[in-house]
């Protein structure tokens, strides 16, 4: 069974850290490109980070960049997201994410493997 | 990094078609066939609907269809049935990002 699962959200007090991990099961994580999607509480679906298969190629939402990043180990099957100098704006639902076709960008055919989401809570 | 826009509500009666839009700009929506349309209910994860515009994933129904008119998209249900009641997200490629992917504000959509 392909799944997602991440885990490593929490109450955080604002300034703090957190990394969240998504543990990727029933296809070859390695050849899929992998997204993080947030969700504040009820607010719409934000994009925060892609990294290539491989982890030479990162990019991130305007908000986060120099606070938040993404990274891989395909040994293990899993996706990261270290989250540095938190705000109560970084409050949200986070979902890891795989495109549903291999070696493709997550944006150009959409994105039809999503995790149950892990909960982070920035409040003092 | 603009979210697309998209009505904050559609709503229809069982059997009834409705249409939700997704407007962007000839950096995202009008410049590139590669929009995605996601079903969130609830306290779930999002799920693919359309990718390409217009193309199904399997397993979802032939009720949902997509298309596109310049800076436009749009999400069609026909037969409108109780389970549809739920959010839907559209999503683009835009060149205006090193990111890559815009979400549009997401239409709840409400069976009467």
């Amino acid at each position: 069974e392909v799944q997602l699962v991440e885990s490593g959200g929490g109450l955080v007090q604002p300034g703090g850290s957190l990394r969240l991990s998504c543990a990727a099961s029933g296809f070859t994580f390695s050849s899929y490109w992998m997204s993080w999607v947030r969700q504040a509480p009820g607010k719409g679906l934000e994009w925060v980070a892609n990294i290539k298969q491989d982890g030479s190629e990162k990019y991130y939402v305007d908000s986060v960049k120099g606070r938040f990043t993404i990274s891989r180990d395909n040994a293990k099957n899993s996706l990261y997201l270290q989250m540095n100098s938190l705000r109560a704006e970084d409050t949200a639902v986070y979902y890891c994410a795989a495109p549903s076709s291999s070696w493709s960008r997550p944006y150009y055919y959409g994105m039809d493997v999503w995790g149950q989401g892990t909960t982070v809570t920035v409040s003092s | 990094q603009s979210a697309l826009t998209q009505p904050a509500s559609v709503s229809g009666s069982p059997g009834q078609s409705i249409t939700i839009s997704c407007t962007g700009t000839s950096s995202d929506v009008g410049g590139y066939n590669y929009v995605s349309w996601y079903q969130q209910h609830p306290g779930k994860a999002p799920k693919l609907m359309i990718y390409e515009v217009s193309n199904r994933p399997s397993g979802v129904p032939d009720r949902f269809s997509g298309s596109k008119s310049g800076n436009t998209a749009s999400l069609t249900i026909s037969g409108l049935q109780a389970e549809d009641e739920a959010d839907y997200y559209c999503s683009s490629y835009t060149s205006s990002s090193t990111l890559g992917g815009v979400f549009g504000t997401g239409t709840k959509v409400t069976v009467l």
